[in-house]
């Protein structure tokens, strides 16, 4: 069964660019018909959608946060990443990556990761 | 864009129907899915496409859609069914995946 582990800073300073990744294990991100996802939560708040990458590299981006972000595949490591540039204190939330289940975009997110919190702070 | 509302808590007794609306124009028009989390965790996926289940979700979920209106339903609510409850949906004109703001069920 398909897991997805978060990783990287927690603390990130104001200006400066966050970078996350999500490792995928018990499954091959290569093997196409999913798309790989970021999802964030602010501290007590609802879900946002980032957005999300094909293995094939194609991206979509939510288009609030579209100038600010880059999501990248890296197939041979099984991993996609996130950077979020130009980060403000609006930006401290809880990271999620997901899976998103096939090739339409009206499909759900499932597995997730546990998620990681990131702090942006001077 | 397109917004999905929810109220922000529902409160039921054990044993009883817990109903959590998700509004939205016209989603019926759309597929729904409804997402559990409990506190200090990640969200969990109870139903895919307004009414089917994944599996391991008890059958006491279910869904429906129609108008602009979607609900989960949780029958027989247990004290572990206490969780923020979100709805999520594509919303093709902006290209934007939407949730829900959450709904947060507490068993009495």
């Amino acid at each position: 069964q398909v897991q997805l582990q978060e990783s990287g800073p927690g603390l990130v300073k104001p200006s400066q660019t966050l970078s996350l990744t999500c490792t995928v294990s018990g499954g091959s991100i290569s093997s196409g018909g999913y798309y790989w996802s970021w999802i964030r939560q602010h501290p007590g708040k609802g879900l946002e959608w980032i957005g999300y990458i094909y293995y094939s590299g194609s991206t979509y981006y939510n288009p609030s946060l579209k100038s600010r972000v880059t999501i990248s595949v890296d197939t041979s490591k099984n991993q996609f990443s996130l950077k979020l540039s130009s980060v403000t204190a609006a930006d401290t939330a809880v990271y999620y990556c997901a899976r998103r289940n096939g090739d339409s975009p009206y499909n759900w997110f499932d597995p997730w990761g546990q998620g990681t919190l990131v702090t942006v702070s001077s | 864009s397109y917004v999905l509302t929810q109220p922000p808590s529902v409160s039921v007794a054990p044993g009883q129907t817990a109903r959590i609306t998700c509004g939205g124009n016209n989603i019926g028009s759309k597929s729904v899915h409804w997402y559990q989390q409990k506190p200090g965790q990640a969200p969990v996926l109870v139903v895919y496409d307004d009414s089917d289940r994944p599996s391991g979700i008890p059958e006491r979920f279910s869904g429906s859609n129609s108008g602009n209106t979607a609900t989960l339903t949780i029958s027989r609510v247990e004290a572990g069914d206490e969780a923020d409850y979100y709805c999520q949906v594509w919303d093709s004109s902006s290209d934007q995946v939407v949730f829900g703001g959450g709904t947060k069920l507490t068993v009495l």
